[in-house]
């Protein structure tokens, strides 16, 4: 069964804008990672928050987390057309679990 | 190999026949993942494999999926008597440390019955 689901399920912005995507799932998690998947083929990895993080940032991403709402966020600044891509949220339960949501898919507009 | 290889990228099929796709982890990865992606959705975990431990199955949707990892590295997922609901791309994914540092994808088999 999926256990992170994204919100919203597609999100169209202009080149240069803020785009925020987010994340929630049902059970405790060791930590919670984000993937980018470009035409439908293989993920990339992004960026992993451990469940005793808050905020976590790499480059133009800011990552936050809660746990207290089972909650996350992805931040991409400044955003590019290549950002755009599908966005999915995984969580890890027993740091061999993995399940990931339906993701949101990005267009940013050139 | 420098990433997680799978093969074939691309398999059609007639409805009835078996099929075999292969994932090649990422050398020292201990844990192989299998998904299911089928068009504009999201990933369907299909099974999982660490290290010498029996494998996770609770992810295949029926006996007619199965998958094996020999020798702790190289993995086929068998699919047998396939039908057309089975069309899909399949994902693996390797990662070393119980995927502490993230999972790396293959490209995935992109999987056609018709």
């Amino acid at each position: 069964s999926q256990q992170g689901e994204e919100d919203p399920q597609a999100l169209s912005i202009q080149e240069g804008e803020n785009a925020t995507m987010n994340c929630s799932y049902k059970t405790s998690i060791n930590n919670l990672q984000w993937y980018r998947q470009n035409s439908g083929r293989g993920l990339v990895h992004l960026i992993l928050i451990r469940s005793n993080e808050r905020e976590k940032h790499s480059g133009r991403l800011r990552v936050t987390l809660d746990t207290s709402k089972k909650s996350s966020s992805l931040l991409i600044t400044a955003s590019r057309a290549a950002d755009t891509a599908s966005y999915f949220c995984a969580t890890d339960r027993n740091n061999n679990d993995m399940r990931f949501g339906a993701g949101t898919r990005l267009t940013v507009k050139p | 190999g420098a990433g997680v290889s799978q093969s074939p990228s691309n398999k059609v099929t007639e409805k009835g026949k078996d099929v075999e796709l292969r994932c090649d982890p990422i050398s020292g990865h201990t844990a192989l993942y299998w998904y299911r992606q089928s068009l504009g959705q999201g990933l369907e975990f299909l099974i999982y494999f660490q290290g010498n431990s029996a494998p996770d199955k609770s992810g295949l949707p029926s006996d007619r999926f199965s998958a094996e990892r020999t020798g702790g590295s190289v993995s086929t997922l068998t699919i047998q008597r396939t039908q057309q609901e089975d069309s899909a791309v399949y994902l693996c994914a390797s990662s070393s440390q119980g995927g502490y540092y993230g999972y790396t994808f293959g490209s995935g088999t992109r999987l056609t019955v018709v």
